[in-house]
Formats: C-alpha cells, sequence, structure tokens
C-alpha cells in the first residue's frame, strides 16, 4: 500500500534562514510524489513532483525537494524562508493505479520575520 | 489551460437540511475528479472519487453522497446534514493518463457550517 508520513506537525524558522520540511514514503513500485501547499481557507497548490532519476527536484516559489530512495524520504526544502512562506504544507503519493492520492498529515510552517 | 470552479465558498446549512456542491472542471477532458473534507486545517480524507460519468468510488460510509452526470462535473449532496458534517470541502481534479507523475489539482473549498 503507499502511503507518506510527515513527522513534524510544526516547523518554526528565521525568516532568511533554510528551511526543511520532513516526509517520508511507503509504496510498491515507483514513487509517485508531490508537495503541495495551502494557505488559510484555499485550496492546495501543488508545488513540485518528483521526476523519477532526479535526487533534486525544482519547484514554484523557490522550493526544491530531495528524493533519497535508501531512506525512503523526500524533504521539502528552501534555501531562504520568507515570512510569505508561512502555511500547511502536504506531502503525497499517488497509488499504483493512478486513482487515487494518499496524503501527509500536513506540517505547519511558521517563517518569524 | 484547465480551471476547476468550485461552489459556494461558504455555506451555512441547518441541521436536517440537504446539501448539494457542486464542482466543475474547463480545459480537460476526461478527467478523475474528487471530494476531499479537511477538519480543522489538517490532514485530508478522501471522500468520493470517479473516473467516469456515473462512476463513483465511495472510500468512507457516511451521511453524504456523490455524482458525476456529465464528464466534469462533481456534485457532493446530501439529504439530510449532521452537525458532524460541517468541514472544509474540497474538490480536486488529476489527468488519468500521462503517466504517475500528474498532480492533482484543487478548487478553492467550501466552508460548510451546520448549526
Amino acid at each position: 500500500a503507499q502511503s507518506v508520513a510527515q513527522p513534524e506537525d510544526q516547523v518554526n524558522v528565521a525568516e532568511g534562514n533554510p528551511l526543511t520540511v520532513k516526509c517520508t514514503y511507503s509504496v510498491s513500485g515507483n514513487p509517485y510524489l508531490f508537495w503541495y501547499v495551502q494557505y488559510p481557507n484555499r485550496g492546495l497548490q501543488f508545488l513540485l513532483k518528483y521526476i523519477t532519476g532526479d535526487n533534486l527536484v525544482k519547484g514554484s516559489y523557490g522550493f526544491e525537494a530531495e528524493f533519497n530512495k535508501s531512506q525512503t524520504s523526500f524533504h521539502l526544502k528552501k534555501p531562504s524562508a520568507l515570512v510569505s512562506d508561512s502555511a500547511l504544507y502536504f506531502c503525497a503519493v499517488r497509488s499504483y493505479n493512478f486513482n487515487k492520492f494518499y496524503f501527509g498529515s500536513g506540517t505547519k510552517l511558521n517563517v518569524k520575520p | 489551460s484547465q480551471t476547476i470552479h468550485q461552489w459556494p465558498a461558504t455555506l451555512v446549512q441547518p441541521v436536517g437540511s440537504p446539501l448539494s456542491l457542486e464542482c466543475t472542471v474547463e480545459g480537460t477532458s476526461n478527467p478523475n475528479l474528487y471530494w476531499y473534507r479537511q477538519a480543522a486545517g489538517r490532514g485530508l480524507q478522501l471522500l468520493f472519487y470517479s473516473v467516469g460519468i456515473g462512476q463513483i468510488s465511495s472510500e468512507v460510509p457516511q451521511n453524504l453522497s456523490a455524482s458525476r452526470p456529465q464528464d466534469r462535473q462533481f456534485i457532493l449532496s446530501s439529504k439530510k446534514l449532521l452537525l458532524s458534517d460541517s468541514g472544509f470541502y474540497l474538490c480536486a481534479w488529476s489527468a488519468p493518463t500521462g503517466g504517475g507523475n500528474q498532480p492533482q489539482h484543487f478548487g478553492d473549498g467550501t466552508r460548510l457550517s451546520i448549526l
């Protein structure tokens, strides 16, 4: 069965510092992994997706994700956090038959000035 | 380009009243369609998904139902709302083909409050 886990409910970082939001996955077959961001009272916005063979994937708004097969992780990163990055972040994996997506529980990112 | 529309944005309904939330997608054909509920701004609960007209898969037995009367229209309904139906309802679509690395795209949600 496909699943993802986000071990941190909340991540606090100072503006200008690098940020990491963690995600680990469990899949059978190829991992189709995604990151989304959600601002209050809005839908989820797609940030980036894993591309087979690329261990560092670049996405929207300066975000990138590091894929590590041996650690089964797909951590979201940004070199320099902005206050406007404060939001709820979700990791997701697509099911083997492509019909369903499984989401992590979400990590709230707080970036303080 | 593809767009997804979901309405209304907010809804306040009394217990026992019916519900109809609508979602439409433009700019794509035969999308997979999804309804999620999000409680307290956290995790997403998949309620229903559809891979074609009239094809509905229910993930969680509950007071809600879904229908797909047209290719790009997905409707979430209830005959009698319960207090526990309160939440943030999100509609999403994804491409059915093109490989597994095609993401979902979400509407802006409906905030449903039951009084």
